[in-house]
């Protein structure tokens, strides 16, 4: 089975700050990775798939990168909506798995 | 606008049985695969199950298999999840959600059934 791990787990900055997550497979994935954001009470939300491709109706700010075991989720000019827990997903084979989940403060 | 909503959860007792049903609506159900995915309260996402267009593939996460079983009813665009032999760590919101047609992703989320298993 494949792992994803994130870090950090936890992350605190300023609005206009820039900001990376990254996220390690266990094993190599090629670019079969999404990234979502979940606010308090809420679902989650798609904001990247295939590591690099950015959702319908995401803000800019947002991107990611990477292939094969590692990749990154980078919020540029970081704003106060940005406040969420940010997960990875592999896709590439089941079972299905999930990051930990990266908590975002803004200070 | 593309919805999904879940129903069906509640409180159980440990060894009981609850289904989960999904209904979808501005989309074409038979088009996208579907998945469960649960989130135990205040703890991370855990991809639950998986079914094509066409239910000819299906998958488990080991924590269910055997007590879960995942179906869908492309006539009447709802989604379900026969959840059996429950156990307090089953407790959790359970979300169902839309893959992709030909993009790996989960595109789009109900708001989730809370399952409390509890005596």
């Amino acid at each position: 089975d494949i792992q994803l791990t994130q870090s950090p787990s936890f992350l605190s900055a300023s609005v206009g700050d820039r900001v990376t997550i990254t996220c390690r497979a266990s094993q190599d994935i090629s670019g079969s990775l999404a990234w979502y954001q979940q606010k308090p009470g809420k679902a989650p939300e798609l904001l990247i798939y295939a590591a690099s491709t950015l959702h319908s109706g995401v803000p800019s700010r947002f991107s990611g990168s990477g292939s094969g075991t590692e990749f990154t989720l980078t919020i540029t000019s970081l704003q106060p909506e940005d406040c969420a827990t940010y997960y990875c997903q592999q896709l590439k084979s089941y079972p299905i798995a999930f990051g930990q989940g990266t908590r975002l403060e803004i200070k | 606008e593309v919805q999904l909503v879940e129903s069906g959860g509640g409180l159980v007792k440990p060894g009981g049985s609850l289904r989960l049903s999904c209904t979808a609506s501005g989309f074409y159900f038979n088009l996208y695969s579907m998945n469960w995915v649960r989130q135990a309260p205040g703890k991370g996402l855990e991809w639950v199950s998986s079914i094509d267009p066409t239910s000819g593939y299906i998958y488990y996460a080991d924590s269910v298999k055997g007590r879960f079983t995942i179906s869908r009813d492309n006539a009447k665009d709802s989604l379900y999840l026969q959840m059996n032999s429950l156990r307090g760590d089953d407790t959790a919101l359970y979300y169902c959600a839309r893959g992709g047609v030909t993009t790996l992703n989960y595109g789009a989320w109900g708001q989730g059934t809370l399952v409390t298993v509890s005596s």
